[in-house]
């Protein structure tokens, strides 16, 4: 699985949108990116995933850039209770292939 | 729609004491996974399921066994409690519909301390 890098921490005000961005510059063709967080002491969350098109769900967005190289996790309106860890995960789907390889993340901030 | 639920939520366990951490979804998942989180670091797969009857190891599987006799029920065992193993430990599972990039969903875990 390609190797990602994130920034270690990040703030953001609340209500606005906070912007949580991945490196993953030896991405595959089949190579998903997933999003993940952790709020303190829960277990992961799934937030959101893709190929390569932009995706939106209740929760978030996913911007992959063309070449694929790297994405950003978008929370339109940050509230405190987004304040967690937040893991980008690059996984080739394929039988045989279960492991989800968490990093260290990015633990975001929302400050009041 | 209770999720993925792990029991129990706690332990202390002393060196060489056995137990069995229980994990069970209410959701018809095929695919079943166990994970331990050590402080401040991500999550490694130790063991997981593809369905009732098959198991396979992941990243890091010694000192632990599996089992997958139901597909609501997959309960990790510890044989001989080692200091080494204390951890966060995270029970996840998936559906497997139309292809492999169903996401995991994940239980609250058991934090197991051995001393």
């Amino acid at each position: 699985d390609a190797k990602t890098t994130q920034p270690t921490s990040m703030d953001c005000a609340e209500g606005r949108a906070a912007n949580l961005p991945c490196n993953h510059s030896t991405i595959s063709g089949n190579e998903y990116v997933y999003w993940y967080r952790q709020i303190h002491s829960q277990g992961p969350q799934y937030i959101i995933h893709g190929l390569k098109n932009n995706e939106t769900n209740e929760m978030a967005s996913l911007i992959i850039t063309e070449d694929r190289k790297s994405s950003t996790l978008i929370l339109p309106h940050a509230t405190l209770r987004d304040t967690a860890v937040y893991y980008c995960i690059v996984r080739e789907v394929g039988f045989g292939n279960e492991k989800l390889t968490f990093g260290t993340g990015t633990r975001l901030t929302i400050i009041p | 729609n209770a999720g993925v639920t792990q029991t129990p939520k706690f332990r202390i366990l002393k060196i060489g004491q056995s137990m069995t951490l229980q994990c069970t979804q209410d959701m018809n998942h095929n695919y079943m996974y166990w994970y331990r989180q050590d402080p401040g670091m991500g999550l490694k797969l130790i063991y997981y399921s593809v369905g009732a009857g098959i198991t396979d190891k992941g990243e890091v599987p010694n000192g632990y066994n599996v089992s997958r006799s139901t597909t609501e029920d997959f309960p990790l065992r510890l044989e001989l409690a080692a200091p080494s193993q204390t951890s966060v430990y995270f029970c996840a599972s998936r559906f497997l519909k139309g292809g492999v990039n169903q996401p995991q969903h994940f239980g609250d875990g058991t934090r197991l301390s051995i001393l």
